[in-house]
């Protein structure tokens, strides 16, 4: 079983759409969970991060981590063409362990 | 404020050669990171320093090293370079928070290179 899951897409919404990013994991260790936003040639950038169980908001953005089902969500909301991007999931378990854990990464587009 | 910047942009290079890449982090920054990101992957680590000390290393072969200089930049090295070895170089930085931190990771651009 890998230890990070996340489907690469492409996905392709209209503007204004409801977008769901998801990632699973399977190491009990990890206890930040991340979300970061890399556009084309670019490095990522750290959208959201969380280190429990529930819900994040920021924006048009929502964190969701679930720990007991290990899995974590991210909802954009009204998504804008600016939104097209790759979006990575990350995890880090913290303490002596120095490296975060990406996931494939989920390429968006929205189309106006 | 300028965020981390890396240096070159871009790098061609053939197998067998050696390259340095070098990365500036966030004025204020002590820990600097190093992944490596294959077209259609994630990032994977390759190095962690803080205060010039190596603090984590990934599963890379030891034709990858670096330092951390006094003034907290850091240079990636690798010899005898492989075909594989194509890839986007990422460095990032991550504030003072007590110690190493790595929740909140501030990205460079990159160092894209290809090797022949």
């Amino acid at each position: 079983q890998k230890e990070v899951e996340q489907d690469p897409g492409p996905l392709s919404v209209p503007e204004g759409a409801i977008v769901s990013l998801n990632c699973t994991y399977s190491n009990s260790a990890f206890q930040y969970f991340m979300w970061y936003r890399q556009y084309s040639r670019k490095g990522p950038e750290l959208l959201m991060y969380t280190y429990s169980s529930g819900n994040k908001e920021d924006g048009r953005f929502t964190a969701q981590v679930d720990k007991s089902s290990k899995y974590i969500s991210l909802f954009i909301r009204d998504s804008q063409p600016s939104d097209s991007a790759t979006y990575l999931c990350a995890f880090y378990s913290g303490g002596s362990n120095y490296k975060l854990t990406f996931g494939k990464g989920t390429l968006l587009t929205v189309n106006p | 404020d300028a965020g981390v910047t890396q240096s070159p942009t871009h790098l061609i290079k053939t197998r067998g050669q050696q390259v340095t890449l070098r990365c500036s982090p966030i004025s204020g920054h002590k820990s600097v990171s190093w992944y490596q990101q294959v077209l259609g992957q994630g990032p994977q680590f390759i190095f962690q320093y803080y205060e010039k000390e190596e603090r984590g290393r990934g599963n890379f072969p030891d034709r990858f090293s670096a330092r951390q200089f006094p003034n907290y930049s850091s240079e990636l090295n690798v010899n005898a370079l492989l075909l594989g070895d194509s890839a986007l170089y990422l460095c990032a930085s991550s504030p003072p928070s007590g110690g190493t931190t790595n929740e909140k990771l501030f990205f460079g651009s990159g160092t894209q290179l290809s090797v022949l």
